[in-house]
């Protein structure tokens, strides 16, 4: 299993400009989230989905979109990419039921300049 | 929102010696708490889990306990070793999809 993936692992961005980061798991997981980490800051909630088919905000949703593709995929996407939105971001995914543990993708370093 | 303290700065302890984080957090108590590990350029590692009704709990090397009076988690390493160098992330857990983390302790085992 190769567990959770993102892709790209680095990305260089002007201001203003679209992209979406990817996110594969391949452990049947029901949830999936997204995550920004800043220096000095814990990791932060944009969006997360509890199943296929539903998505909902986070702590920081703001210039963030989601898509639940289908159980594996979860995408992130940003319409117009600004400077405060230089961050390392993660990807993670859930198993259902009681357990609470969450499994989380090598993350995907982004720039806006 | 939740504010969760842990110490900013990095804690440097021999090899061998005991390492103790700590987790602070303000306003009403989670469910459960969860120790993360998170090396240099990579995701989060789950360690360990405790949940609100639980004092204690271990797992080899490592001690979790929770105090919801005092409003703090401590996390100890035993026998600590170089390969324990890492930050520690603690993640404060409300319900299945609702988490807030503190920004780590960075732990320095020396040989």
């Amino acid at each position: 299993n190769a567990g959770v993936t993102q892709t790209p692992k680095f990305q260089v961005l002007k201001t203003g400009q679209s992209m979406t980061l990817q996110c594969a798991q391949d452990m049947n997981h029901n949830s999936m989230y997204w995550y920004r980490q800043d220096p000095g800051m814990g990791l932060r909630l944009i969006y997360y989905s509890a199943s296929e088919g539903t998505t909902d905000k986070g702590e920081v949703p703001n210039g963030y979109n989601v898509s639940r593709l289908n159980k594996r995929e979860f995408s992130l996407r940003l319409e117009s990419a600004a400077p405060s939105q230089t961050s390392v971001y993660f990807c993670a995914s859930r198993p259902a039921g009681a357990q609470e543990t969450q499994y989380f993708g090598p993350g995907t370093r982004l720039l806006v300049l | 929102s939740q504010k969760i303290e842990q110490n900013s700065e990095a804690l440097n302890i021999q090899e061998g010696k005991t390492a103790t984080l700590t987790c602070n957090y303000t306003n009403y108590s989670p469910a459960y708490l969860q120790w993360y590990r998170q090396d240099p350029g990579r995701g989060p590692v789950f360690l360990l889990l405790i949940r609100e009704n639980e004092k204690e709990k271990r797992k080899e090397r490592l001690k979790v306990t929770f105090d919801t009076t005092l409003k703090q988690s401590l996390f100890h390493i035993t026998a600590s070793q170089p390969a324990d160098s890492a930050t520690y992330l603690c993640a404060l857990g409300y319900n299945f999809n609702k988490f807030y983390f503190g920004s780590g302790t960075k732990l320095n085992v020396k040989p």
